[in-house]
């Protein structure tokens, strides 16, 4: 296991259109987080799933994304008729909570909505 | 509503020297810190915390203080190397432990000179 894994690492898409990325976490890992980066800022908290069930969702979440973790492994995060203001980096981070590491993010998935 | 601010975008070191990035904060629920480095086109990664029942953590070069009553903390890397060039992220969690959810503050660009 190298890590966390996100797919693909580039997106291009034209607004309007649907787009999904995928986080495989590293397994044994419990928690996993969504955050996006706009330039210069801060990653921001998106949602985070504990196993399959998704506990908690930021309020920058609009009803146009949804984040799935089925089977409490993988995780998909849906993007539904982009925007520009969608155009950013989507990082997913996985760990155990309560455990002896922090966090382990992955590359992220750099989406241009044009 | 900025609750970790790093109000220094970017800092320049001349190798050898310390380097010193400053992170504060609002939200007095929040009661563990960590910072993170990032490479362009990575992913951030861990470097060190810091719980808010101490007020100082040591790993080699660098050394995290917490002023719980100042709302501040500090990153200190000494001696500075050309490899630290980074940006460098201060997080905050309200759930006291490893691999929750973070905050984060919008980064400080070190830069170490020859």
């Amino acid at each position: 296991d190298t890590g966390v894994s996100q797919d693909p690492r580039h997106k291009i898409t034209k607004r309007g259109q649907n787009v999904t990325f995928r986080c495989d976490p590293i397994s044994e890992h419990n928690r996993l987080y969504w955050y996006r980066q706009t330039l210069g800022q801060g990653p921001e908290f998106l949602t985070y799933f504990q196993n399959e069930a998704q506990l908690e969702k930021s309020r920058l979440l609009s009803d146009r994304f949804s984040a799935e973790r089925p089977k409490g492994s993988f995780s998909t995060l849906e993007i539904q008729r982009t925007e520009q203001g969608d155009s950013a980096m989507y990082l997913c981070a996985s760990g155990i909570l309560l455990g002896n590491t922090e966090a382990f993010f992955g590359q992220g998935t750099r989406l241009t909505v044009v | 509503d900025q609750q970790v601010k790093q109000n220094s975008p970017s800092l320049s070191v001349q190798e050898g020297r310390i380097s010193i990035l400053n992170c504060d904060y609002t939200n007095s629920m929040f009661d563990y810190f960590l910072w993170y480095k990032k490479y362009p086109a990575e992913g951030p990664t861990f470097l060190i915390s810091i719980s808010s029942i101490k007020d100082k953590n040591e790993d080699g070069r660098f050394t995290v203080f917490l002023n719980k009553s100042a709302k501040h903390l500090s990153l200190h890397i000494v001696p500075s190397q050309p490899g630290d060039s980074a940006v460098y992220f201060c997080a905050a969690s309200a759930e006291g432990g490893t691999a929750s959810k973070l905050t984060f503050g919008t980064g400080t660009r070190l830069q170490v000179t020859l």
